[in-house]
């Protein structure tokens, strides 16, 4: 089955650059979804289909993909950008979803 | 404003059943593709399964295939999990979610507040 492997964690100063990545074999291939989750909250879509954002989502979320890596870069982080955040596919030779195991932000 | 709200966790033993409903609003239900994810205390989430929005298309992870049933109702705008031979790894929070497409293509927006299902003795 389609693996997707995230760091454990990434910190970052405020008004920093924070990059998450997600690997998958030749993942560039796919669409990649990314998900941000707040302590005792439910997960809110920031990044869809590598690099379109929800309405709503600041600009300062952006994502690429390519190759074996998916990235989110989250600009000019703030306090409030603290919490889980994980990336998603499709994988249609299984017909399965698959998340990353989860990414937590620590803003220093 | 779309809505969805999960409802039905709670306690069992193992081996035991319980059904989960998420009761949608703000959105023709009918149109929309919808599936469950759950997250065990401390963990990641996980993938449980996907209905499509005529219930033509139905998807199970793994773990809980033959044990788990997804059905919809698109007449009450409902969503169901029929969860039989509970273990207790299938503790969690269930979340349901509104699945958005194209092709090959999904993502998922909006996503429920959770109910917690608790599989103990």
């Amino acid at each position: 089955s389609y693996v997707l492997t995230q760091p454990p964690s990434v910190s970052v100063a405020p008004g920093q650059t924070a990059r998450i990545t997600c690997g998958g074999n030749n993942i560039g291939s796919k669409s990649v979804h990314w998900y941000q989750q707040k302590p005792g909250q439910a997960p809110v879509l920031v990044v869809y289909d590598d690099s379109d954002r929800p309405s709503g989502i600041p600009e300062r979320f952006s994502g690429s993909n390519s190759g074996n890596t998916a990235t989110l870069t989250i600009s000019r982080v703030e306090a409030g950008d603290e919490a889980d955040y994980y990336c998603q596919v499709w994988d249609s030779s299984s017909a399965h979803v698959v998340f990353g195991g989860g990414t937590k932000l620590t803003v220093l | 404003e779309v809505q969805l709200v999960e409802s039905g966790g709670g306690l069992v033993k193992p081996g035991g059943s319980l059904r989960l409903s998420c009761a949608a609003s703000g959105f023709t239900f009918s149109s929309y593709s919808m599936n469950w994810v759950r997250q065990a205390p401390g963990k990641g989430l996980e993938w449980v399964s996907s209905i499509s929005s005529s219930s033509s298309y139905i998807y199970y992870a793994d773990s809980v295939k033959g044990r788990f049933t997804i059905s919809r109702d698109n007449a009450k705008n409902s969503l169901y999990l029929q969860m039989n031979s509970l273990r207790a790894e299938d503790t969690a929070v269930y979340y349901c979610a509104r699945i958005l497409s194209y092709g090959d293509v999904s993502w998922f927006d909006p996503w429920g507040q959770g109910t917690l299902v608790t599989v103990s003795s």
